[in-house]
């Protein structure tokens, strides 16, 4: 079975910073492309990050114009984790935050399987 | 980037009901729609992805069509379990951009 847990959410203050965790089971971890998807409170669903997946050293990261430049998508493979390292947070950065596996440029890319989400909270 | 206009943006429909939810893309985007329901309090589900493909396990009355620059999600019969919020992405080009969502309450 196919699992996505979040970890690492909290409460931070105006340009603190927080690392997300995502630990994956149920499937080849290192060949798929993961990313990582936000939804402030009572609000819609925002794409902020992916990750290529083998091979991904070096590999393409794309990020919303929103977070470019103060987050950053990672991924430990040995440990099959995926990583949202977050700076200089803003309120507007307060949502749930959930790990999403892509499933492939084959399949167009749906985001097939999702975690139950980790909440960030940022004021002060 | 690709602007996912969804609409309507809520939706009260009585079980049995046929239902359809549209979303225009602001530029063409083949086939790289997909659809996903997000029950209150849960994580987005995956219906449909790649327009038409409907994933294991997701009832036989959702289904998805288009192409292009507009898609649509049909409900051919209404279940009170399909209450939630359904939202429309684009996975064409980065940045993968959702559309606004839907309510869709049972009346």
């Amino acid at each position: 079975e196919v699992q996505l847990v979040e970890s690492g959410g909290g409460l931070v203050q105006p340009g603190g910073s927080l690392r997300l965790s995502c630990v994956a089971s149920g499937f080849t971890f290192s060949t798929y492309e993961m990313n990582w998807v936000r939804q402030a409170p009572g609000k819609g669903l925002e794409w902020v990050s992916y990750i290529n997946g083998r091979d991904s050293r070096g590999g393409p990261t794309y990020y919303a114009d929103s977070v470019r430049g103060r987050f950053t998508i990672s991924r430990d493979d040995a440990k099959n984790s995926l990583y949202l390292q977050m700076t200089s947070l803003r309120e507007e950065d307060t949502a749930m935050y959930f790990c999403a596996r892509d499933a492939g440029p084959l399949a167009a890319r749906p985001l097939d399987y999702w975690g139950q989400g980790t909440l960030v909270t940022v004021s002060s | 980037d690709i602007q996912m206009t969804q609409s309507p943006s809520s939706l009260s429909a009585s079980v049995g009901d046929r239902v359809t939810i549209t979303c225009r893309p602001s530029q063409s985007i083949g086939r790289y729609l997909n659809w996903y329901q997000q029950r209150p309090g849960r994580a987005p589900k995956l219906l449909v992805s790649a327009t038409f493909t409907l994933q294991s396990g997701v009832p036989s009355r959702f289904s998805g069509s288009g192409s292009g620059t507009e898609f649509s999600l049909t409900i051919s019969s209404l279940q009170r379990e399909d209450v939630g919020t359904y939202f429309c992405q684009q996975s064409f080009s980065t940045p993968f951009t959702f559309g606004q969502g839907t309510k869709l309450e049972i009346k």
